[in-house]
């Protein structure tokens, strides 16, 4: 069973557009994050959540919003795309309070046209 | 099992001073090292990216080095300014599976 999983695996859209990308982890942990890899494979965290508090990096455009109906899911919302906003974005999740080690999915890559 | 330990866990140095810190990590089998900064009550900010091909990599007044081979990775923080206090921390990115593996961090106190 994979542990941390992601839909779409890829997502192709026209800018202005509204997108979601869900994200669901088997693992029983308490917190999840979206990161987002820009070209050079860069890793930046957008979120981080738990069902106490979200952390959100100030660099995030409030298009972004993370939406958690449950425990095992986090999703990703955004609106009005931009051509910037193309990228592999990444789920994952760790035990709560323990970011140490965290679980990625297989990434969903944006494409923006 | 992949541990990730960092070295001292806090440093006080004055301002202008340059400063290492430093990041152990026990399997060489990475894709990848990531330095990261913490502020109090924020989230993660990336820093450096340093792919397991790669020697080092500069952004500014930090330069960050992996040597694979022998586990470590060194943060060089030149011209320490008050605005650099925070806490840094590594992360490796394994190859073995989908997992990043932090370091507990240094957290590191410039003073004015």
């Amino acid at each position: 069973d994979t542990a941390v999983s992601q839909t779409p695996k890829y997502l192709v859209t026209q800018m202005g557009n509204d997108k979601s990308i869900k994200c669901e982890q088997n693992l029983g942990h308490d917190t999840m994050y979206w990161y987002k890899q820009d070209s050079k494979k860069f890793l930046k965290i957008m979120f981080s959540y738990n069902n106490k508090e979200l952390i959100i990096n100030e660099t995030v455009p409030n298009r972004f919003s993370p939406k958690s109906p449950d425990k095992a899911h986090l999703n990703l919302h955004i609106n009005s795309l931009e051509l910037g906003d193309s990228a592999v974005y990444f789920c994952a999740s760790s035990p709560w309070d323990s970011y140490y080690e965290q679980y990625f999915g297989p990434g969903t890559r944006l494409t923006v046209t | 099992k992949q541990e990730v330990t960092q070295i001292p866990a806090a440093l006080s140095v004055p301002e202008g001073e340059n400063l290492v810190l430093n990041c152990s990590f026990t399997d060489s089998a990475i894709y990848n090292l990531q330095w990261f900064r913490q502020d109090p009550g924020k989230g993660l900010t990336s820093l450096l990216l340093i792919q397991s091909s790669q020697r080092e990599q500069t952004s500014g007044r930090l330069n960050a080095s992996l040597d694979k081979s022998s586990g470590r990775s060194t943060l060089y923080i030149a011209a320490s300014q008050p605005g650099d206090s925070a806490t840094y921390l590594c992360a490796v990115r394994t190859n073995r599976d989908d997992k990043i593996i932090f370091g507990k961090g240094t957290r590191l106190h410039i003073l004015p």
